[in-house]
């Protein structure tokens, strides 16, 4: 059974800084390309990051919003990836989630991120 | 960025009936391979998004032959013949032909 399940989650001030992280199992994780997605209070969902596998060179690309803010990464050793994210802001406000698949077949659970002084 | 305009906002059904959803494109979503890389998810209440169509118009796994995915270029619909109790939640068409992808606003279906 495949598996996705996020963490690092929490409420943060503005301008800081908290890391996502992403556990997976039950598929060949160092073959697969990883995603992050967000999705608002307002429920939009924002696909904000991918990052490609070893034969891709790790390739990663991002939304023009997080760029320089955020850094996706992954271990696969440990089936897991990871979203750095820096000076957060408000707007920055979501439950994120990771999925991966042909199409986004599979989800994890979500972790809320809530920035606020 | 590729803006897809999803319509109707909101969708109320009759149980069995017919419900029609679209997404309009601001660019054409085929890609140098001459795939189409449009998707439909449903969010149900409380539950992450789950992928139903992939490429246009094929059913991802275990998905009801009562959704139907359909059309090319810039314009798509998913059809949802029957309506049944556990169709409800929101829908979302999404684009993975140009980065960044994006999704549409959604379309809330209720049952009357």
């Amino acid at each position: 059974e495949v598996q996705l399940v996020e963490t690092g989650g929490g409420l943060v001030q503005p301008g800081k800084s908290l890391k996502l992280t992403c556990a997976t199992s039950g598929f060949t994780f160092s073959t697969a390309w990883m995603h992050w997605v967000r999705q608002s209070p307002e429920k939009r969902l924002e696909w904000i990051a991918r990052i490609k596998d070893k034969s891709n060179n790790y390739a990663t690309d991002y939304v023009e919003s997080v760029k320089g803010r955020f850094t996706i990464s992954r271990d696969d050793s440990k089936s897991s990836v990871y979203l750095q994210m820096n000076s957060l802001k408000e707007e920055d406000t979501a439950t994120y989630y990771c999925t991966t698949g042909g199409g986004f077949a599979y989800w994890g659970q979500g972790t809320l991120v809530t920035v606020s002084s | 960025d590729v803006v897809l305009t999803q319509t109707p906002v909101s969708l109320s059904v009759t149980l069995g009936d017919q419900a029609s959803i679209s997404c309009r494109s601001s660019q054409s979503l085929e890609y140098s391979d001459g795939y189409t890389y449009l998707e439909w998810y449903l969010q149900k209440p409380g539950q992450s998004p789950q992928l139903l169509i992939y490429e246009v118009s094929n059913r991802f796994s275990g998905v009801p032959d009562r959704f139907i995915g359909s059309g090319s270029g810039t314009d798509f619909t998913l059809k949802i013949s029957r309506v049944e109790p556990e169709d409800l939640g929101v829908y979302y068409c999404f684009q993975a032909t140009h980065d960044p992808f994006t999704f549409g606003s959604g379309t809330k279906l209720e049952i009357k």
